[in-house]
């Protein structure tokens, strides 16, 4: 089955550590999202790319770094310069301008500062 | 600015109790209005996609209406596996193919 699979379904930062979160989609969709989801809060974007080796800033890309090397993947590294990085990440991807479609969500990473 | 506002951000309801969540919105040009579903822990669930004012979009219980300022999501006789936050969002022409969502709305029923 087709679908977005995001890696690892927890994990744990110290402070100061850098870490990867990973999304692969074998949707073969063109773009893709990472969310940053808060108790009590919408999701918000933090990066998004619509091509191969291109990628845009979201509203809170402070902190977060992102390469698309292919197009099935889009990983997403939390540095130390984020200050809060504890939240539940979800990975996102759409076809290229076809709106008669839903974008398509992983099942979220859920990172935590310990 | 695209804008989403979702109410209300709780709703309790009986087994078989009918009511609608709203989602009002400000956009530049209305790409697409979508509603998802969220179980605690995962990822959104798509549910529907409107695009223009007038069009309703149904499935199982839910029932999906969008004017020009809201969208309601219509839930008939729901049943305790219908609890879920329900997530609405907007694409707006202006917005270079981005999703701006609203704090979704947590709905329980009980049984």
């Amino acid at each position: 089955d087709g679908g977005i699979t995001q890696s690892p379904k927890y994990l744990f930062r110290k402070e100061g550590q850098n870490v990867t979160l990973s999304c692969e989609q074998n949707l073969n969709h063109d773009a893709m999202y990472w969310y940053r989801q808060d108790p009590g809060q919408g999701l918000r974007l933090i990066y998004y790319s619509q091509i191969v080796n291109d990628f845009q800033k979201g509203d809170i890309a402070e902190g977060y770094s992102v390469s698309r090397e292919k197009k099935e993947s889009f990983p997403l590294t939390v540095t130390s310069a984020q200050k809060n990085p504890t939240a539940f990440y979800l990975c996102a991807s759409r076809v290229w301008a076809e709106v008669n479609y839903g974008y398509t969500f992983g099942s979220g990473t859920r990172l935590t500062v310990v | 600015e695209d804008q989403v506002t979702q109410s209300p951000e709780a709703l309790r309801l009986q087994e078989g109790e009918s009511s609608s969540l709203n989602c009002s919105y400000t956009v530049s040009g209305l790409r697409g209005l979508f509603w998802y579903r969220q179980d605690p822990g995962k990822g959104p669930e798509f549910l529907f996609t409107l695009y223009s004012a007038g069009e309703e979009k149904e499935k199982e219980r839910l029932k999906a209406t969008l004017t020009k300022k809201e969208s309601f999501l219509h839930i008939t006789a729901p049943k305790p596996e219908d609890s879920a936050t329900y997530l609405c969002a907007v694409e707006g022409r202006g917005s270079n193919y981005k999703l701006t969502f609203g704090k979704g709305t947590l709905l329980t029923v009980n049984p």
